[in-house]
């Protein structure tokens, strides 16, 4: 399985970061997966953002809840995440991730991250 | 609580046991895994599901948890296993996910 972000890599402050997880290998639709984002920010650690899953979700970190939006879009086989009024701060690298739901607590497929920069 | 933490760093002398420990409330009820990240390069797994080690991983990382604390052991630490490491396990109601701060390891 092949998990892959996209997306614009500069985003002006007070604009929405939109990302998208694209997955190959898997099906979004099968039911059997976690599909979650997680980001680093610069010189910090791993942060975990949120997750969905075909039969349920999303579930949102705390600390972001209130900006975020994650969706799940199974005719083609990906999945999104929306952050609203950037800042500085959010300018980390995002990461899409796996956690299979049969055996859970890892992460078994993780994307390469791409580098998100909010800045005007 | 929906926290784990990890200490801010270690150090061990190269060929010696080194432990790393991650607690949390929510331990008590949900499996740890265990990631290492080495500078600039993305995360990798070394232990998941508290105790079992990835194809490739050497045999030297080692997982454990009781009570309240999940532990990753490295018998024997190579100049190699010198990264941050990081658990990562869910919050008190099973919903959420959390990482640790990350222990940097350093290898003297």
């Amino acid at each position: 399985v092949q998990l892959q972000e996209s997306g614009p890599g500069l985003v002006k402050p007070s604009q929405t970061l939109s990302l998208t997880c694209s997955v190959s290998g898997a099906s979004t639709s099968s039911g059997g997966y976690y599909w979650h984002w997680i980001r680093q920010r610069p010189g910090k650690g791993l942060e975990w953002i949120g997750y969905i899953y075909y039969s349920g979700g999303p579930y949102y970190s705390p600390s972001l809840e209130s900006r975020i939006t994650i969706s799940l879009d199974t005719s083609k086989n990906q999945f999104s995440l929306k952050l609203i009024s950037v800042t500085a701060a959010d300018t980390a690298i995002y990461s899409c991730a796996r956690e299979s739901i049969a055996e859970p607590y890892f992460f078994d497929s993780w994307g390469q991250g791409t580098l998100v920069t909010v800045s005007s | 609580s929906s926290e784990v933490t990890q200490d801010p760093a270690v150090s061990v002398a190269l060929g010696q046991i080194v432990t790393i420990t991650c607690q949390g409330d929510s331990l008590r009820s949900y499996y740890a895994s265990w990631y290492q990240q080495k500078a600039g390069q993305a995360p990798v797994l070394v232990i998941f599901r508290k105790n079992n080690r990835p194809a490739g991983i050497p045999d030297r990382f080692s997982g454990s948890g009781s009570g309240n604390t999940a532990s990753l052991t490295i018998t024997g630490a190579q100049a190699e296993d010198e990264a941050v490491y990081y658990c990562y396990s869910r919050d008190s109601s099973g919903d959420y996910r959390v990482f640790g701060g990350g222990t940097s390891l350093t290898v003297l």
